[in-house]
Protein backbone atom coordinates (compact mmCIF):
# COMPACT_ATOMS: atom_id res chain seq x y z
CA UNK A 1 0.00 0.00 0.00
CA UNK A 2 0.92 3.80 -0.06
CA UNK A 3 3.77 4.81 2.62
CA UNK A 4 5.66 7.85 3.12
CA UNK A 5 9.57 7.40 4.65
CA UNK A 6 11.11 10.57 6.02
CA UNK A 7 14.31 11.17 7.60
CA UNK A 8 15.19 9.76 11.15
CA UNK A 9 15.77 12.44 13.58
CA UNK A 10 16.30 14.15 16.12
CA UNK A 11 17.62 16.65 14.29
CA UNK A 12 19.08 19.67 15.64
CA UNK A 13 20.71 22.63 14.37
CA UNK A 14 21.82 26.26 15.14
CA UNK A 15 20.03 29.21 14.34
CA UNK A 16 20.30 30.33 10.95
CA UNK A 17 21.12 27.08 9.21
CA UNK A 18 19.97 25.34 6.27
CA UNK A 19 17.25 22.81 6.86
CA UNK A 20 16.98 19.46 5.11
CA UNK A 21 14.36 16.85 5.59
CA UNK A 22 14.15 14.61 3.46
CA UNK A 23 10.54 12.65 2.51
CA UNK A 24 10.62 9.94 -0.05
CA UNK A 25 7.16 8.34 -0.87
CA UNK A 26 5.54 4.90 -2.26
CA UNK A 27 2.22 5.23 -4.30
CA UNK A 28 0.29 4.12 -6.84
CA UNK A 29 -1.42 6.95 -9.13
CA UNK A 30 -0.74 10.64 -8.21
CA UNK A 31 -0.90 11.39 -4.74
CA UNK A 32 -1.16 14.76 -3.24
CA UNK A 33 1.81 15.32 -0.80
CA UNK A 34 2.05 17.12 2.73
CA UNK A 35 4.05 18.66 5.54
CA UNK A 36 2.18 19.17 8.58
CA UNK A 37 4.23 20.85 11.75
CA UNK A 38 2.98 19.92 15.23
CA UNK A 39 4.44 22.31 17.95
CA UNK A 40 4.65 21.32 21.77
CA UNK A 41 1.24 20.48 23.30
CA UNK A 42 -0.34 21.06 19.99
CA UNK A 43 -2.31 18.99 17.15
CA UNK A 44 -0.80 19.23 13.50
CA UNK A 45 -1.01 21.93 11.37
CA UNK A 46 -0.69 22.37 7.46
CA UNK A 47 2.24 23.51 7.01
CA UNK A 48 2.63 23.57 2.71
CA UNK A 49 1.15 21.14 0.24
CA UNK A 50 1.67 20.57 -3.78
CA UNK A 51 -0.87 18.02 -5.25
CA UNK A 52 0.96 17.03 -8.64
CA UNK A 53 4.35 16.71 -9.95
CA UNK A 54 6.75 19.72 -10.18
CA UNK A 55 4.52 21.76 -8.36
CA UNK A 56 6.31 23.77 -5.45
CA UNK A 57 4.60 24.03 -1.59
CA UNK A 58 5.71 26.93 0.28
CA UNK A 59 4.70 28.68 3.45
CA UNK A 60 6.98 30.57 6.66
CA UNK A 61 9.98 30.29 4.37
CA UNK A 62 9.98 26.48 3.87
CA UNK A 63 9.79 24.79 0.60
CA UNK A 64 9.19 21.49 -0.43
CA UNK A 65 9.06 20.62 -4.64
CA UNK A 66 6.89 17.23 -5.43
CA UNK A 67 9.21 14.97 -7.49
CA UNK A 68 7.60 12.25 -9.41
CA UNK A 69 10.78 11.05 -10.89
CA UNK A 70 12.69 10.37 -7.67
CA UNK A 71 9.02 10.15 -5.42
CA UNK A 72 10.56 12.65 -2.74
CA UNK A 73 9.23 15.50 -1.20
CA UNK A 74 12.00 17.43 0.74
CA UNK A 75 11.58 19.92 2.83
CA UNK A 76 13.95 23.04 3.35
CA UNK A 77 14.50 26.08 4.71
CA UNK A 78 16.98 28.35 4.07
CA UNK A 79 17.89 29.87 7.66
CA UNK A 80 16.05 28.48 10.36
CA UNK A 81 14.72 30.15 13.44
CA UNK A 82 14.52 29.09 17.33
CA UNK A 83 10.75 29.12 16.57
CA UNK A 84 11.02 26.22 14.43
CA UNK A 85 11.13 24.13 16.65
CA UNK A 86 8.62 21.33 16.66
CA UNK A 87 8.02 17.62 14.80
CA UNK A 88 7.55 17.86 11.16
CA UNK A 89 5.40 14.84 9.38
CA UNK A 90 5.65 14.88 5.57
CA UNK A 91 2.29 12.80 4.06
CA UNK A 92 0.45 11.82 1.19
CA UNK A 93 -3.34 11.73 0.47
CA UNK A 94 -3.64 7.91 -1.21
CA UNK A 95 -5.06 8.05 -4.37
CA UNK A 96 -8.43 6.37 -3.66
CA UNK A 97 -8.62 10.08 -1.72
CA UNK A 98 -9.72 8.34 2.07
CA UNK A 99 -6.97 8.16 3.81
CA UNK A 100 -3.91 10.13 4.28
CA UNK A 101 -0.35 7.95 5.40
CA UNK A 102 1.82 10.34 7.57
CA UNK A 103 5.45 8.98 8.15
CA UNK A 104 7.15 8.57 11.89
CA UNK A 105 7.56 11.96 11.99
CA UNK A 106 11.60 14.57 12.55
CA UNK A 107 11.46 16.59 15.40
CA UNK A 108 13.67 19.64 14.66
CA UNK A 109 15.36 21.56 17.98
CA UNK A 110 17.39 24.87 16.84
CA UNK A 111 19.47 26.58 19.31
CA UNK A 112 20.48 30.08 19.72
CA UNK B 1 -12.87 30.89 14.51
CA UNK B 2 -12.57 27.30 12.40
CA UNK B 3 -11.52 24.88 14.65
CA UNK B 4 -11.79 21.30 15.37
CA UNK B 5 -12.13 20.89 19.19
CA UNK B 6 -11.60 17.61 21.36
CA UNK B 7 -12.83 17.02 25.10
CA UNK B 8 -10.99 16.18 27.13
CA UNK B 9 -7.02 17.49 26.60
CA UNK B 10 -5.92 15.07 29.29
CA UNK B 11 -7.70 11.93 30.91
CA UNK B 12 -6.44 9.06 32.78
CA UNK B 13 -9.17 5.88 33.62
CA UNK B 14 -8.73 2.43 34.45
CA UNK B 15 -9.15 -0.44 32.53
CA UNK B 16 -12.19 -1.64 31.49
CA UNK B 17 -14.53 2.06 32.37
CA UNK B 18 -15.91 3.07 29.34
CA UNK B 19 -15.20 6.89 28.18
CA UNK B 20 -15.73 8.59 25.10
CA UNK B 21 -13.75 11.62 23.58
CA UNK B 22 -15.81 13.93 22.02
CA UNK B 23 -15.10 15.94 18.46
CA UNK B 24 -16.39 18.87 17.15
CA UNK B 25 -15.75 20.78 14.06
CA UNK B 26 -17.37 24.17 12.36
CA UNK B 27 -16.02 24.41 9.42
CA UNK B 28 -19.22 22.15 7.98
CA UNK B 29 -16.61 19.73 6.57
CA UNK B 30 -17.50 16.09 5.17
CA UNK B 31 -14.51 14.00 6.23
CA UNK B 32 -13.94 13.56 9.81
CA UNK B 33 -11.02 10.76 10.78
CA UNK B 34 -9.68 9.50 14.52
CA UNK B 35 -5.99 8.75 14.73
CA UNK B 36 -3.32 8.01 17.39
CA UNK B 37 0.05 9.00 17.55
CA UNK B 38 2.49 6.62 19.27
CA UNK B 39 6.37 7.24 19.61
CA UNK B 40 8.27 5.90 16.48
CA UNK B 41 4.77 5.31 14.72
CA UNK B 42 3.41 8.67 13.21
CA UNK B 43 -0.16 8.95 12.83
CA UNK B 44 -1.93 6.10 12.77
CA UNK B 45 -6.07 6.10 11.53
CA UNK B 46 -8.66 4.70 13.88
CA UNK B 47 -11.65 5.29 11.87
CA UNK B 48 -13.01 7.81 9.56
CA UNK B 49 -16.44 9.20 8.47
CA UNK B 50 -16.85 10.81 4.38
CA UNK B 51 -20.48 11.84 6.00
CA UNK B 52 -22.94 11.68 8.73
CA UNK B 53 -24.08 8.48 8.94
CA UNK B 54 -21.13 7.08 6.80
CA UNK B 55 -18.08 5.36 8.99
CA UNK B 56 -15.54 2.99 8.47
CA UNK B 57 -12.51 1.32 9.63
CA UNK B 58 -8.86 2.63 9.12
CA UNK B 59 -5.54 0.37 9.97
CA UNK B 60 -6.20 0.26 13.75
CA UNK B 61 -9.46 0.12 14.80
CA UNK B 62 -10.08 -2.82 17.14
CA UNK B 63 -11.72 -1.39 20.80
CA UNK B 64 -12.60 1.38 19.15
CA UNK B 65 -16.19 2.80 17.93
CA UNK B 66 -17.62 6.11 16.38
CA UNK B 67 -20.85 7.43 15.35
CA UNK B 68 -21.46 10.34 13.19
CA UNK B 69 -25.30 11.27 13.49
CA UNK B 70 -24.80 15.04 12.89
CA UNK B 71 -22.03 16.40 10.53
CA UNK B 72 -20.28 18.68 13.12
CA UNK B 73 -19.66 15.71 15.81
CA UNK B 74 -17.42 12.17 15.60
CA UNK B 75 -17.15 11.33 19.19
CA UNK B 76 -14.43 8.34 19.74
CA UNK B 77 -15.62 5.26 21.95
CA UNK B 78 -13.50 3.41 24.00
CA UNK B 79 -16.18 0.76 25.44
CA UNK B 80 -13.42 -1.23 28.08
CA UNK B 81 -10.02 0.46 27.69
CA UNK B 82 -7.11 -1.45 28.07
CA UNK B 83 -3.53 -0.31 28.62
CA UNK B 84 -2.23 -0.10 25.42
CA UNK B 85 -4.75 2.11 24.17
CA UNK B 86 -2.82 4.88 26.18
CA UNK B 87 -1.70 6.97 23.45
CA UNK B 88 -2.26 10.72 22.16
CA UNK B 89 -5.34 10.81 20.17
CA UNK B 90 -6.56 13.54 17.23
CA UNK B 91 -9.43 13.81 15.69
CA UNK B 92 -9.15 16.06 12.50
CA UNK B 93 -11.87 17.21 9.71
CA UNK B 94 -11.69 17.75 5.77
CA UNK B 95 -13.48 19.69 3.14
CA UNK B 96 -14.28 16.23 1.14
CA UNK B 97 -13.64 12.87 1.25
CA UNK B 98 -10.94 13.98 -1.67
CA UNK B 99 -7.77 15.13 0.62
CA UNK B 100 -6.14 17.09 -1.43
CA UNK B 101 -7.84 19.99 0.78
CA UNK B 102 -5.24 18.38 3.22
CA UNK B 103 -6.51 18.52 7.21
CA UNK B 104 -7.41 20.50 10.21
CA UNK B 105 -6.97 19.00 13.23
CA UNK B 106 -7.70 19.34 16.88
CA UNK B 107 -5.84 19.93 19.67
CA UNK B 108 -5.09 16.15 20.90
CA UNK B 109 -6.69 14.30 23.85
CA UNK B 110 -3.74 12.70 26.16
CA UNK B 111 -5.08 9.35 27.34
CA UNK B 112 -3.45 7.09 30.22
CA UNK B 113 -5.22 3.60 30.86
CA UNK B 114 -3.79 2.49 34.27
Amino acid sequence: GDSVTQMEGPVTLSEEAFLTINCTYTATGYPSLFWYVQYPGEGLQLLLKATKADDKGSNKGFEATYRKETTSFHLEKGSVQVSDSAVYFCALSSTNNNDMRFGAGTRLTVKP
Amino acid sequence: EAQVTQNPRYLITVTGKKLTVTCSQNMNHEYMSWYRQDPGLGLRQIYYSMNVEVTDKGDVPEGYKVSRKEKRNFPLILESPSPNQTSLYFCASSLKGNLNYGYTFGSGTRLTVV
